[in-house]
C-alpha cells in the first residue's frame, strides 16, 4: 500500500496563474483532508470531506476550492494563486470522521512569485 | 526554501537520554490528543494518541501524560536516538467538533 500519495511534490507559479494539487489513498479511508504548514506555524485545515460527496471548509478556506471525485482521491485547487499561498500543502486521510488518526501525505512545496 | 523547523522552540539532547516534550492546550472540552512526528521534508507521522478519560499511555519508547487540570500534554522518549530527530507536535480534538487543532511544534535535536 502506497498510502497517501500527493502530486506535484514541488511547484512555482506566477501570481495569478492556477493549479490543482491532487491527493490519492489507498487504504479506504472514508474522510479526507488539506492543510498548508507555514513556518513556525501549526497546520492549517482548508477544506475537508467527510465522506464521499461532501466537502466542508475548514480553518482557511479562501483563495481554495476542492472536489472529492470519488473515495479515493481529493484535489485542492488554486483558481488565481497569489504569494501568501506559498506553502506547503499536505493531504490526509482518515478512516473516520474527527477524532481518528489522520495519516499524511509527503506534502506539495508551492511557491507563488 | 524555509523550512518548517524554523521558528520553532528546540530541545537538543545526547544520544540515549530519555527526552520530554510538552504541549499546553487551553480549551477544556478538548477529549482526544494524538502526538505527531515530523521528519525534514516529509509528511506528519502519528506516534500514538490518548482520549481524555485517561492520565498515561505508553507505546514503544514513547509515553504519553495528560494532565487535564493544568491542561498539559507532554511526550516522553526513551533511550533518544538519532533517527528521532524531528519536529514533534500535538493536536487535539475538541468535543463537539469534529477536526484536530494543531500546535506549533518543538524540535528535538540529538546528537551522537
Amino acid at each position: 500500500n502506497a498510502g497517501v500519495t500527493q502530486t506535484p511534490k514541488f511547484q512555482v507559479l506566477k501570481t495569478g496563474q492556477s493549479m490543482t494539487l491532487q491527493c490519492a489513498q489507498d487504504m479506504n479511508h472514508n474522510s479526507m483532508y488539506w492543510y498548508r504548514q507555514d513556518p513556525g506555524m501549526g497546520l492549517r485545515l482548508i477544506y475537508y470531506s467527510a465522506s464521499e460527496g461532501t466537502t466542508d471548509k475548514g480553518e482557511v478556506p479562501n483563495g481554495y476550492n476542492v472536489s472529492r471525485l470519488n473515495k479515493r482521491e481529493f484535489s485542492l485547487r488554486l483558481e488565481s494563486a497569489a504569494p501568501s499561498q506559498t506553502s506547503v500543502y499536505f493531504c490526509a486521510s482518515s478512516e473516520g470522521y474527527g477524532v481518528y488518526e489522520q495519516y499524511f501525505g509527503p506534502g506539495t512545496r508551492l511557491t507563488v512569485t | 526554501g524555509e523550512s518548517v523547523g524554523l521558528h520553532l522552540p528546540t530541545l537538543s539532547v545526547q544520544e540515549g537520554d530519555n527526552s520530554i516534550i510538552n504541549c499546553a492546550y487551553s480549551n477544556s472540552a478538548s477529549d482526544y490528543f494524538i502526538w505527531y512526528k515530523q521528519e525534514s521534508g516529509k509528511g506528519p507521522q502519528f506516534i500514538i494518541d490518548i482520549r481524555s478519560n485517561m492520565d498515561k499511555r505508553q507505546g514503544q519508547r514513547v509515553t504519553v501524560l495528560l494532565n487535564k487540570t493544568v491542561k498539559h500534554l507532554s511526550l516522553q522518549i526513551a533511550a533518544t536516538q538519532p533517527g528521532d530527530s524531528a519536529v514533534y507536535f500535538c493536536a487535539e480534538n475538541i468535543r463537539g467538533y469534529s477536526t484536530l487543532t494543531f500546535g506549533k511544534g518543538t524540535m528535538l535535536l540529538v546528537s551522537p
